[in-house]
């Protein structure tokens, strides 16, 4: 069964430095996402992305954030200048030809500030 | 914007019992409903999903049922096992808007052999 793949599974990094997390969505999906779960709460929404172009953000998803498809496989999230409060797992999801279609998970990067 | 509520955030059964778990959501245009098993450091997995036009729906030992006046829906597993022992999350969407899910804050469900 095809799954979403992100890389790299543990990310530390000093606080003020600049992160790229990366995602494989499944090939023939067209909608993809990214959420953050702070340890030990809820999965949070951040972005939805669709046609080479933001669809919704959240709050959180401030200046400090981006998106990009850089090529036809590849979805990443940047974040600028990280802060202590952005160490969390951040999960990429896909779903496919529609929006009523489930949205899957990948394995998640585990993003760490110090 | 939606907010959904899910309880209990534990939930402890013998094993072969039943377990029930339940979500309200706030926005009437949320159109989907899915849940997800979350076990400990792994992704989220999508083990049953509902759509607003539908009540109820079953797979095996799982099922979900959407009551869209009172606008709640509910997890019900049944002959729990202890491989069922995982953190189980809840999320309403409106998939006419973008589809964001908007989760619930889980449920740790701990099944004892």
């Amino acid at each position: 069964e095809p799954e979403v793949t992100q890389t790299p599974s543990h990310q530390v990094t000093q606080m003020g430095q600049e992160v790229i997390l990366r995602c494989v969505p499944i090939s023939n999906h067209l909608y993809f996402y990214w959420y953050r779960q702070i340890l030990g709460q809820k999965v949070e929404f951040l972005v939805s992305f669709y046609n080479n172009e933001i669809s919704e953000k959240s709050e959180i998803f401030d200046d400090q954030f981006s998106v990009e498809r850089p090529d036809g496989s590849n979805f990443t999230l940047k974040i600028r200048s990280t802060k202590l409060e952005d160490s969390a797992m951040y999960f990429c999801a896909s779903s496919g030809q529609h929006l009523n279609q489930p949205q899957h998970f990948g394995d998640g990067t585990r993003l760490s500030i110090l | 914007g939606e907010n959904v509520e899910q309880h209990p955030s534990t939930l402890s059964v013998q094993e072969g019992d039943s377990a029930v778990i339940k979500c309200t959501y706030s926005d009437s245009a949320s159109n989907y409903f899915p849940w997800y098993k979350q076990e400990l450091g792994k992704r989220p997995q999508l083990i049953i999903d509902i759509r607003s036009n539908v009540g109820e729906k079953k797979d095996q030992r799982i099922a979900v049922t959407l009551n869209k006046t009172a606008k709640h829906f509910s997890l019900h597993i049944t002959e729990t096992q202890p491989e069922d022992s995982a953190v189980y999350f809840c999320a309403a969407s409106n998939y006419n808007q973008g589809g964001k899910l908007i989760f619930g804050q889980g449920t740790e469900l701990s099944v004892k052999p």
